[in-house]
């Protein structure tokens, strides 16, 4: 099946910074990603919809400024965390949608485990 | 909004008991099902899906059936093996290929 990646797999960083997160289609194009946040011990909720070529579309009670999302092209999205916070501390999984093969399934990054001291 | 509940775990079974996982959904029309595996330290992968009511999806000896009328996804195995440790969750999407939504997953633990 098709690949999605992440990088870096971990971050530990100090309070105040901020945090860029990749997540990369590697053998197709994703005119979609989906970002996640799971907490330990608790699934996965979505916190936006990554466009490509245009602005992101986040859910409900998630900080857009917080969380910035750019789709520069269609095997890129990143997510930065800006002046992070120990709260911010969680896992969070990229997802992509391989609408180019006709089944759309969704592939999933392995995620980036943030750590905010 | 949509949503999925699971039962909750972890599930602790010895090598070749069967297994069950329920799942139950509450959402509008009729939305795609799915099961997704987590193995320690890697990605989400997809198990089975079924699209509409009544479809069974099947994989690597697990296997699921859409019932719409209990709204559930129930994941069943017949003999598990400790390579089966991992956490499953339940999902749906209303849209194929659009946001998906989760149950809390479930850990299972097999013992050897």
């Amino acid at each position: 099946g098709a690949v999605v990646s992440q990088h870096p797999s971990w971050v530990i960083c100090k309070s105040g910074t901020s945090v860029k997160i990749e997540c990369r289609s590697l053998d197709f194009q994703a005119t979609t990603m989906f970002w996640y946040r799971q907490f330990p011990k608790q699934s996965l909720m979505l916190m936006a919809t990554s466009n490509e070529g245009s602005k992101a579309t986040y859910e409900q009670g998630v900080e857009k400024d917080k969380f910035l999302i750019n789709h520069a092209s269609l095997t890129l999205s990143t997510l930065t965390v800006t002046s992070a916070h120990p709260e911010d501390s969680s896992f969070y999984i990229c997802s992509a949608p391989d609408r180019t093969s006709g089944s759309s399934e969704q592939f999933f990054g392995p995620g980036t485990r943030l750590t905010v001291l | 909004g949509d949503s999925v509940t699971q039962m909750e775990g972890p599930v602790t079974l010895s090598e070749e008991a069967f297994l069950t996982i329920n799942c139950t959904y509450t959402a509008t029309g009729y939305p795609s099902l799915f099961w997704y595996v987590q193995y320690p330290g890697e990605g989400l992968q997809l198990l089975l899906k079924a699209t509409k009511a009544d479809d069974k999806g099947s994989n690597k000896g697990f296997e699921a059936t859409y019932r719409k009328e209990t709204t559930s996804f129930h994941l069943e195995k017949g003999s598990v093996q400790v390579s089966d440790s991992a956490v499953y969750f339940c999902a749906l999407t209303q849209e194929y290929g659009n946001k998906l939504v989760f149950g809390a997953g479930t850990i299972l633990r097999v013992k050897s």
